[in-house]
């Protein structure tokens, strides 16, 4: 089992630029999110989706946009990429929000900076 | 509304002697709780979980944690600690926001 694929692990970004962090799941979990994780700051939720056709904004969308076409994959796209959206990025999935069944399989990461 | 609280940002050990990690919560509601680990350059891993059944929650590696109502609680415990430990710790709430971790050292 794969579990929750992220790329790309790396990524350099000029300022104004855009681009798509990847996130696919094989485990057919319902739900998938998107944190991203600053020092100090601990993981902050950007975006959540409950199933295909659903998402909905976390503590910090400003700057980001998702979707959901199919229960595999949740693509996060940066539009006009900003200094500010430098971090490390968590794709995460599980089967449901369930009291107990809500337990986070995470990805490894995509560490994004932007000059 | 409902949030997690760590204590600590940093906590430093020795090899062999306890650890506490601190975690409270706030919440109108019984809630379920979480504690996840993060190892250097990794993504995070459930180390256990509380979800209304027993208090004294069991996870892997050793690590355990108690859910204290009357405290608003649910520190996370391991008798002795060892260099593979050194990671951040991570409590989480059951509507998946996180606290700001803690980072564990362990010197030898």
């Amino acid at each position: 089992n794969a579990g929750v694929t992220q790329t790309p692990k790396f990524r350099i970004l000029k300022i104004g630029q855009s681009m798509t962090l990847q996130c696919t799941q094989d485990m057919n979990h319902n739900y998938m999110y998107w944190y991203r994780q600053d020092p100090g700051m601990g993981l902050k939720l950007i975006y959540y989706s409950v199933g295909a056709g659903i998402t909905d904004k976390g503590e910090v969308p400003n700057g980001y946009n998702v979707s959901r076409s199919t229960t595999e994959d949740f693509p996060l796209r940066l539009e006009l990429a900003a200094p500010s959206q430098t971090s490390v990025y968590f794709c995460a999935s599980s089967y449901s929000a369930g009291t107990g069944a809500n337990v986070l399989t995470f990805g490894a990461g995509s560490r994004l900076t932007v000059l | 509304a409902q949030s997690v609280t760590q204590l600590d940002s940093h906590v430093s050990v020795s090899e062999g002697t306890p650890v506490l990690l601190r975690c409270n919560y706030s919440s109108s509601y019984s809630p379920s709780l979480f504690w996840y680990v993060q190892h250097p350059n990794k993504g995070l891993q459930l180390l256990l979980k509380y979800t209304s059944a027993a208090t004294l929650v069991k996870g892997i590696n050793g690590f355990e944690a108690e859910f204290k109502k009357s405290e608003t609680s649910f520190h996370l415990t391991k008798p002795s600690a060892h260099m593979s430990d050194a990671a951040e710790y991570f409590c989480a709430f059951n509507d998946m926001r996180f606290g700001a971790g803690t980072r564990l050292t362990v010197k030898p």
